[in-house]
């Protein structure tokens, strides 16, 4: 089983409508959680931290379960520009080795 | 402020060749890393460094040297390419172990 494990997708969805997507972790000690997206060709930039109470900026919500070990990432009234890849990163202690990123979850935006 | 440079931002090697792909920040951040990203895969680590004259292997170590004479500088060397080695490369750093990580452009090489 991967660490972190992503849907590839990729995610068709109209414009304007809501789309959602998990990423499930393996290591129960994982420490910090976060949303990157990385456009074609092009190199990851971080969307968002996702902390333990959960944290919404904009039309995007990150979630965090503990329990059931997954990391959530919800956008609202999808624009055509959010299409991209969507990776999920999981972080254990502060080691820089045990940072372990997913290998992306691909969401299309169609007009 | 130009963030993460890299150089270069394409190469195509033959087999047993070497060369170094240089990364450069300008946002004294201690932390520096190398990825090697691949279809379906996602990132891995290649190495990293936690600060000026350290280095440390990450989960894909093998094949690779690195080395961090200055703060701002972290240098990756492949001694003798393989076609294995085709991938895209990325820089990437932060200020602590637990903070946003900052990535370059990328490197794509291609080994033939």
């Amino acid at each position: 089983r991967k660490e972190v494990e992503q849907d590839p997708g990729p995610f068709n969805v109209p414009e304007g409508a809501t789309v959602a997507f998990n990423c499930t972790y393996s290591n129960s000690a994982s420490q910090s959680f976060f949303w990157y997206r990385q456009d074609c060709r092009k190199e990851p930039k971080l969307l968002m931290s996702v902390y333990s109470s959960g944290n919404e900026d904009g039309r995007f919500t990150a979630q965090l379960n503990r329990a059931s070990q997954y990391i959530s990432l919800l956008i609202r009234d999808s624009k055509l520009s959010d299409s991209a890849t969507y990776l999920c990163v999981v972080r254990g202690y502060s080691s820089a080795s045990k940072i372990i990123f997913g290998s992306g979850t691909r969401l299309s935006i169609r007009p | 402020n130009a963030g993460v440079t890299q150089t270069p931002k394409f190469r195509v090697l033959k087999t047993g060749q070497s060369m170094t792909l240089l990364c450069a920040q300008d946002m004294n951040h201690e932390y520096m890393y190398w990825y090697r990203q691949d279809p379906g895969m996602g990132l891995r680590l290649i190495h990293y460094s936690v600060g000026e004259g350290t280095t440390a292997k990450g989960e894909v170590p093998d094949g690779y040297n690195v080395s961090r004479l200055k703060k701002q500088n972290f240098l990756l060397g492949l001694e003798s390419a393989a076609p294995s080695q085709t991938s895209v490369y990325f820089c990437a750093s932060s200020y602590t172990g637990l903070d946003e990580q900052y990535f370059g452009p990328g490197t794509r090489l291609t080994v033939t």
